[in-house]
């Protein structure tokens, strides 16, 4: 069965450094997606991607995060200055995107990001 | 601003009773519901939805229920098994799929052997 994949599994970095998650989708999905979970709290959307742009992005996703879909398999999020408050789970997702009918997002494994 | 509130940070049921999951929403156009289940140091797995125009879905051991005038769903596993044990959240979503998805705090279902 198709899944969506993501590296890497963890990642520890120093504040102030930036990182890059990287995410492969399921191959024929259109939509795309980051969420992130921080130890003990909901899971939260970062932003979603449709048509190579932008489609919706929360009050976290700041200027300080980007994402790109630089070729045609790979989906990244990229954060610029890493902040302690970064340290999450982050959560990729994709889903198909079918005209007139609903659904469903279909989550990766996670990268869990430590900012030390 | 707890938009899917999931009131029950845990749960434990034996082996082959019944496991009820509650949730409950305040945005009343959200029109996607869906759960998902997820064990530790993995991502979430997607187990069921229901749209708004239904109240009652099925998979195998998996149901959900869909009370709009209440603003609640509930997930019932029948008969529960040990490799229920996971953490479940209940995720909403406006337009039926494809906008962010609001999850809730989960609920850790414990199946007893």
């Amino acid at each position: 069965e198709p899944e969506v994949t993501q590296t890497p599994s963890h990642q520890v970095t120093q504040m102030g450094q930036e990182v890059i998650l990287r995410c492969v989708p399921i191959s024929n999905h259109l939509y795309f997606y980051w969420y992130r979970q921080i130890l003990g709290q909901k899971v939260e959307f970062l932003v979603s991607f449709y048509n190579n742009e932008i489609s919706e992005k929360s009050e976290i996703f700041d200027d300080q995060f980007s994402v790109e879909r630089p070729d045609g398999s790979n989906f990244t999020l990229k954060i610029r200055s890493t902040k302690l408050e970064d340290s999450a789970m982050y959560f990729c997702a994709s889903s198909p995107w079918t005209r007139g009918t609903t659904d469903t997002q279909y989550f990766g494994p996670g990268t869990r990001l430590t900012v030390l | 601003d707890q938009q899917v509130k999931q009131n029950s940070p845990s749960l434990s049921v034996q082996e082959g009773r019944i496991s009820i999951l509650n949730c409950d929403y305040t945005n009343s156009m959200f029109d996607y519901f869906l759960w998902y289940k997820k064990y530790p140091a993995e991502g979430p797995t997607f187990l069921i939805s229901i749209s708004s125009i239904k109240d009652k879905n099925e998979d195998g051991r998996f149901t959900v229920f869909l009370n709009k005038s209440a603003k609640h769903l509930s997930l019932h596993i029948v008969p529960s098994q040990p490799g229920d044990s996971a953490v479940y959240f209940c995720a909403a979503s406006l337009n039926s799929g494809n906008t962010p998805l609001v999850f809730g705090k989960g609920t850790r279902l414990s199946v007893i052997a």
